[in-house]
């Protein structure tokens, strides 16, 4: 069965600190792939990433950086120096398999920065 | 255009009445999303439209209606709704149902019913 853990619920820091949401995932398939999606106060579902599954190479997109880790089935997001506008919840996908077109997500962190 | 667009943003219902949310999208997507969220939860699949065929429906309640007339509107007819179905309503879009395009999302319409 396919599933996907965020085990920290809310994270609070203040700005310009450094934070890292996990996530773990759990899937029998050897093709997948996994997202991130921010969702700001305003309810919309912001893409931020997709990685598949053969690739493992980390990515970096300004402030924001991936750390995927096939071996410990991990995809973790770390926002360096945050800003309050950051502050969201944020949402780990894993891609449910072919044919039966579902995202699996995760519980979802609630981020909170404050000034 | 890279958008999915949701209207209305916000509705407030009786429970006798009958309204409906649109989605709308102008990026060629082929494959179509209804998601429901409640408070602090993640999104709930609802329905799913490739080439404007419904091919999955999560066991949704028949006062849920879906309809897709084009390649780019999808609609949810709502009818007798029940408090509990208050929640944001999210539709979304991917290139196709293959694994892994991921979804472009609208803003959502928040539904309250009372």
């Amino acid at each position: 069965a396919q599933k996907v853990t965020q085990a920290q619920t809310e994270i609070s820091v203040v700005e310009k600190e450094d934070v890292t949401l996990d996530c773990v995932y759990e899937t029998r398939d050897t093709t997948y792939y996994l997202f991130w999606y921010k969702q700001p106060p305003s309810g919309e579902l912001v893409f931020l990433i997709r990685r598949n599954s053969f690739d493992e190479q980390n990515e970096i997109s300004g402030r924001y950086s991936w750390n995927f880790q096939k071996s410990t089935s991990s995809f973790n997001f770390t926002i360096t120096a945050s800003q309050v506008v950051d502050s969201a919840v944020y949402f780990c996908a894993l891609s449910a398999p072919l044919g039966t077109d579902k995202l699996i997500f995760g519980t979802g962190t609630r981020l909170q920065v404050f000034p | 255009d890279t958008e999915v667009t949701q209207t209305p943003k916000h509705l407030v219902m009786g429970m006798t009445n009958k309204k409906s949310l649109k989605c709308e999208q102008h990026m060629g997507h082929r494959a179509m999303y209804w998601y429901k969220q409640k408070a602090k939860k993640p999104p709930e699949l609802m329905f799913v439209y490739s080439y404007e065929k419904l091919s999955i429906n999560e066991s949704v309640p028949s006062r849920f209606s879906p309809e897709c007339p084009n390649s780019s509107l999808l609609n949810l007819h709502l009818h007798a709704l029940q408090p509990e179905d208050s929640a944001l309503y999210l539709c979304a879009s991917s290139q196709g149902r293959r694994q892994g395009y991921g979804y472009t999302f609208g803003s959502g319409t928040r539904l309250t019913v009372v």
